[in-house]
């Protein structure tokens, strides 16, 4: 079946440091991907997607792109900031007809000043 | 617009006990889901409804049921709870269109004795 990995965290880092979390996928078809993120307290929102290979998502500075010859979307940020501690989800949706989303175990970030 | 509520935010259970966690939608939403949220876990699909009348069961489906009477409302009841159980749920919707995120609740923390 459809499968996500994520690396595993905590991660730490200090203020503008550079962000990479890995995601890898295993999935039929053609999956669209997305990485969601879940605030203290809160529930998860939706930070990016990518809907075919070779898409960028991007938003508020973080950026993945699809990957469909190494099966990934690794999430990337060029100068993370305290507000971006939070838990970080790699999701897939599998191809057209299905609303359903498989998701990694989350990646714990968090960044001191 | 509200988005996704869920009630209650809390909710201490003995084992045995039963109760219903209610989610509600106002983005007229066709697609609506429950998931569990542990640590290390991810997030796994309980149920889920394509629909007014309709549900379907996720991956870990087990010892819950849920109902979808109206279109705005999802419910989940647990008849007979168990420590297993002791969570935080989260509800979900989305609209039918390809590629569209699922809007997330803020969720509800369940405890177990």
């Amino acid at each position: 079946g459809d499968s996500v990995t994520q690396m595993e965290g905590p991660v730490t880092l200090s203020e503008e440091a550079f962000l990479t979390i890995n995601c890898t996928y295993t999935a039929t078809g053609y999956p669209s991907l997305f990485w969601y993120v879940q605030y203290p307290g809160e529930g998860l929102q939706l930070l990016l997607k990518a809907t075919k290979a070779d898409d960028k998502g991007s938003n508020k500075g973080f950026e993945a792109t699809y990957r469909k010859e190494t099966t990934s979307f690794h999430l990337e940020k060029g100068s993370v900031q305290v507000s971006d501690s939070a838990v970080y989800f790699c999701a897939l949706r599998p191809g057209a007809g299905s609303y359903q989303l498989t998701f990694g175990k989350g990646t714990k970030l968090s960044v001191i000043p | 617009n509200a988005g996704v509520t869920q009630t209650p935010k809390f909710r201490v259970l003995k084992t045995g006990q039963s109760m219903t966690l209610l989610c509600a939608q106002d983005m007229n939403h066709e697609y609506m889901y429950w998931y569990r949220q542990d640590p290390g876990m991810g997030l796994r699909l309980i149920h889920y409804s394509v629909g007014e009348g309709t549900t379907a069961k996720g991956e870990v489906p087990d010892g819950y049921n849920v109902s979808r009477l109206k279109k705005q409302n999802f419910l989940l009841g647990l008849e007979s709870a168990a420590p297993s159980q002791t969570s935080v749920y989260f509800c979900a919707s989305t609209r039918l269109a390809v590629n569209n995120e699922q809007f997330f609740g803020p969720g509800t923390r369940l405890t177990v004795l």
